[in-house]
């Protein structure tokens, strides 16, 4: 199986500045096709994870777009430009390129300093 | 949008065998554009991926739970289920039934259900 990994594993942040998330993952997400199957889930205090972004870059709907996600290979990361008090909460990586399993980072906790 | 809505008891006993039923509205179970999965999340811990099953009825399980796992789908119901045996309090987690629209992820998730295994 795919080994993801992220860091840092906690994030204390000042509100309106930046954070960044590093994802890692043990081969390379490169599916056959050409697409990169790196997804990014954000997961509030109390609530389900919900997607933030696929294929690495691609934004869903509705998610801020202080939310951008970039990367290639094995290496990819989350950033928010200006952290909000609402983006408290944990953040995962998955790869979903080598599935089955799906398998997801160890997750990043983000709080505010 | 795809909802999807977990089910069942909350309390299971060791060596006894979990199960959980997932309502989906906004999509159908018998469409092959979905993957019907399962994910669980131990309290304070991450997430992990159980299996999946497809509207043909194919199914594949995470090799770490494989043996003990079954997936099933209902279509006059629209649902799917998760049946997990032999649990131990290792297996005490929230459970989540997700689905697959888009190629290599997780669209859309339920609101997650805690079961503990105890005695």
């Amino acid at each position: 199986d795919v080994v993801m990994t992220q860091s840092p594993l906690s994030l204390p942040v000042t509100l309106g500045q930046p954070a960044s998330i590093s994802c890692r993952s043990s081969q390379s997400l490169v599916y056959s096709d050409g697409n990169t199957y790196l997804n990014w889930f954000q997961q509030r205090p109390g609530q389900s994870p919900r997607r933030l972004i696929y294929k690495v870059s691609n934004r869903d709907s509705g998610v801020p777009d202080r939310f951008s996600g970039s990367g290639s290979g094995t290496d990819f990361t989350l950033k928010i430009s200006r952290v909000e008090a609402e983006d408290v909460g944990v953040y995962y990586c998955m790869q979903g390129t080598h599935w089955p399993p799906f398998t997801f980072g160890p997750g990043t906790k983000v709080d505010i300093k | 949008q795809v909802q999807l809505q977990e089910s069942g008891p909350g309390l299971v006993k060791p060596s006894e065998t979990l199960s959980l039923t997932c309502t989906v509205s906004g999509g159908s179970v018998s469409s092959g554009s979905y993957y019907w999965s399962w994910i669980r999340q131990p309290p304070g811990k991450g997430l992990e991926w159980i299996g999946y099953i497809y509207y043909s009825g194919s199914t594949n399980y995470n090799p770490s739970l494989k043996s003990r796992v079954t997936i099933s789908v209902d279509t006059s119901k629209n649902q799917f289920s998760l049946k997990l045996s032999s649990v131990t309090a290792a297996d005490t987690a929230v459970y989540y039934c997700g689905t697959t629209v888009t190629t290599g992820s997780i669209d859309y998730w339920g609101q997650g259900t805690l079961v503990t295994v105890s005695s």
